[in-house]
């Protein structure tokens, strides 16, 4: 799976938005842009993936570069309970079962 | 969503003991799971893909006669921490994906806190 890279932490304010950016210049076109997210002393959890379109739920929107190069994970209003280590990770659509291999992330604070 | 338990979420033990560390797919059937472990502050590192019915596959410089692995099951897979010793302390998690729902995604345990003093 191709590199990402994304700054090692960040802070927002409660009730701001909060834009979390990754790069991965060397992304292919069958990457698939994947976003978990781990709570203190727990498991990672699954917030977004998208492959070309901007992709929105009901936790996070995920916009993508036009040349799918890098893409940002948007938390439209950051509460206290959204602080954690926010992880990008790309997935080859024929990745089959393999497992997901995580980098560092980046560890979000968020401000009362 | 798709579950998947973890059980203990935090255990003790004394230096030279065994540690069993339980992973279940609640509510689909795993043919693979995944464990991890992470050391404070830092990224989750995979240490093993277990397969059911069949040798667990271990990463490069995880010892598998110290992790044994079992998966028995569609749903069950047990990490267990040989000889356990304090350097292996450390927060291991579990994962699996659900077959029929692949897009959400992978499914992670909520972990185990591992002490060993």
């Amino acid at each position: 799976d191709a590199k990402t890279t994304q700054p090692n932490s960040m802070e927002s304010n409660e009730e701001e938005p909060v834009h979390l950016p990754c790069n991965h210049s060397t992304i292919s076109g069958t990457d698939y842009i994947h976003w978990y997210r781990q709570l203190p002393s727990q498991g990672p959890e699954y917030v977004i993936h998208g492959l070309t379109s901007n992709v929105n739920n009901r936790m996070a929107s995920l916009a993508i570069a036009e040349d799918r190069k890098s893409s940002t994970l948007i938390l439209h209003r950051a509460t206290l309970r959204d602080a954690a280590v926010y992880y990008c990770i790309l997935r080859g659509a024929v990745s089959g079962n393999t497992p997901l291999v995580f980098g560092k992330g980046t560890r979000l604070s968020v401000i009362a | 969503g798709a579950v998947v338990s973890q059980h203990p979420s935090r255990v003790i033990c004394k230096s030279g003991t065994s540690v069993k560390i339980e992973c279940r797919s609640l509510d689909f059937q795993a043919t693979t799971m995944f464990w991890y472990r992470q050391f404070p502050k830092q990224s989750l590192m995979l240490m093993a893909t277990s397969n059911e019915g069949s040798k667990a596959t271990y990463e490069q410089g995880v010892e598998k006669d110290k992790f044994l692995i079992n998966h028995a099951s569609l749903t069950l897979s047990t990490l267990t921490v040989t000889s356990a010793h304090p350097e292996d302390s450390s927060f291991y998690i579990c994962s699996a994906r659900d077959p029929t729902r692949l897009m959400d995604g992978y499914t992670f345990g909520s972990g185990t806190r591992l002490t060993v003093v």
